[in-house]
This record gives C-alpha cells, sequence and structure tokens, in this order.
C-alpha cells in the first residue's frame, strides 16, 4: 500500500479555509513537506514541520500534526483562486537501509468564486 | 548551478524507439530522486540514488527503464522501446547527502511517444 496517502480532490469557494489532509507510515519521519505544483510548473516547498511540533504557522498557512496518529494538515486560510494547485504531502521513509523520499498522490484544489 | 536543471524540457518520439532523459542536480547534492508523473495522476517514485548507487530500483516499471548516475551529479534516466503510456512528465529533485532536507525539483521532461 501507499506509505503517504491524501485524498484526491478538494473544491472550496473563495475565501473560505481549505484543510488538506495526509496520513504516513513512518513513524521516524522527523520532517514531513508540504510541496505545490501549479499548473504547468515543477513543486516548490511550501512548508514543513518537524516531528516534534505540533503546529506550525506561517501567514495563511497553518500545519497540523498529530504523531500519534501519523496525520498531517494543511490549513489555507481565506484562500484565493491563486491557491488554486496540487498539493503534495511528503516524508522520508526509511527503506532498504536508505531513507528515500515519499510523496502522496496530491490533492488537487480547486477554488470557486 | 543556481537550480536543478533538466533536459530535454518536451520530447516527442516515436513508440518503439529509446530515449535518454537528462537531470543535472544542485551542486553538492548527493541524494537525488526520479519521479513520473502521468497526466493528472501524482508522483510515482521511480528511483533513487546516493552518491553514484542506487540504493532503491523498486520503483521502476519495466527492465526497459534504467538509470545511472556518475562522478555523483549527473544522472540519465533511459527508457528503451518506449511505449505509449510512458507518455508522461519526468521530475529530478534532489538534496543535500543528510536525511530530512529539502528536496528541490527539477520542471521535468514532458516526454510523449506516438
Amino acid at each position: 500500500g501507499e506509505d503517504v496517502e491524501q485524498s484526491l480532490f478538494l473544491s472550496v469557494r473563495e475565501g473560505d479555509s481549505s484543510v488538506i489532509n495526509c496520513t504516513y507510515t513512518d513513524s521516524s519521519s522527523t520532517y514531513l513537506y508540504w510541496y505545490k505544483q501549479e499548473p504547468g510548473a515543477g513543486l516548490q516547498l511550501l512548508t514543513y514541520i518537524f516531528s516534534n511540533m505540533d503546529m506550525k504557522q506561517d501567514q495563511r498557512l497553518t500545519v497540523l500534526l498529530n504523531k500519534k496518529d501519523k496525520h498531517l494538515s494543511l490549513r489555507i486560510a481565506d484562500t484565493q483562486t491563486g491557491d488554486s494547485a496540487i498539493y503534495f504531502c511528503a516524508a522520508y521513509m526509511f527503506s532498504g537501509g536508505y531513507n528515500k523520499l515519499i510523496f502522496g498522490a496530491g490533492t488537487r484544489l480547486a477554488v470557486h468564486p | 548551478g543556481a537550480g536543478v536543471s533538466q533536459s530535454p524540457s518536451n520530447k516527442v518520439t516515436e513508440k518503439g524507439k529509446d530515449v535518454e532523459l537528462r537531470c543535472d542536480p544542485i551542486s553538492g547534492h548527493t541524494a537525488l530522486y526520479w519521479y513520473r508523473q502521468s497526466l493528472g495522476q501524482g508522483l510515482e517514485f521511480l528511483i533513487y540514488f546516493q552518491g553514484n548507487s542506487a540504493p532503491d530500483k523498486s520503483g521502476l516499471p519495466s527492465d526497459r527503464f534504467s538509470a545511472e548516475r556518475t562522478g555523483g551529479s549527473v544522472s540519465t534516466l533511459t527508457i528503451q522501446r518506449t511505449q505509449q503510456e510512458d507518455s508522461a512528465v519526468y521530475l529530478c529533485a534532489s538534496s543535500q547527502m543528510w536525511v530530512d532536507t529539502e528536496a528541490f525539483f527539477g520542471q521535468g521532461t514532458r516526454l510523449t511517444v506516438v
């Protein structure tokens, strides 16, 4: 099965909050990441959280981490049309003696007026 | 260079031909990843390099796919006898050798097999 799982689609009204959820399997992941991919563009790191934190806030972005449940969420306040993109959750997984960076399938966020 | 560079940015090839995709990671980054993103899909892990060695090749979809990395820097992903289902964007990322560091992505190579 997938090591990092996300729901595939989210549709929100402009001005509302968006919450994108992610679950992961490797509890040894010390950093967890959110990447953003805008249409036709590459992936850019949006934010990250260290595993000893429960929450990290950066302007309109809030990352919540429940380490016990291995659940990560990204909240975007006052969602704008420019936030329409695919959001990927990522974590390092230990496999074959090495840590490799594994991504979820991505959540496509659609913002409508 | 300043960022991860991939070439070509677009490649159209005939079914059955071989293609080579190139990735130039950020200087000093020893970890290098190849992913594939099919139309409307998420990121599929293909292969991972630590230096010149590939400890994890589990994501390569078939024996038509191979990758190498020389000098701990440039990597080449080769697809032999391309098929239409190989059409996708191939993304390369690099990061510093220790774990839990940000991975930086190239803009990708869009491969179309006709």
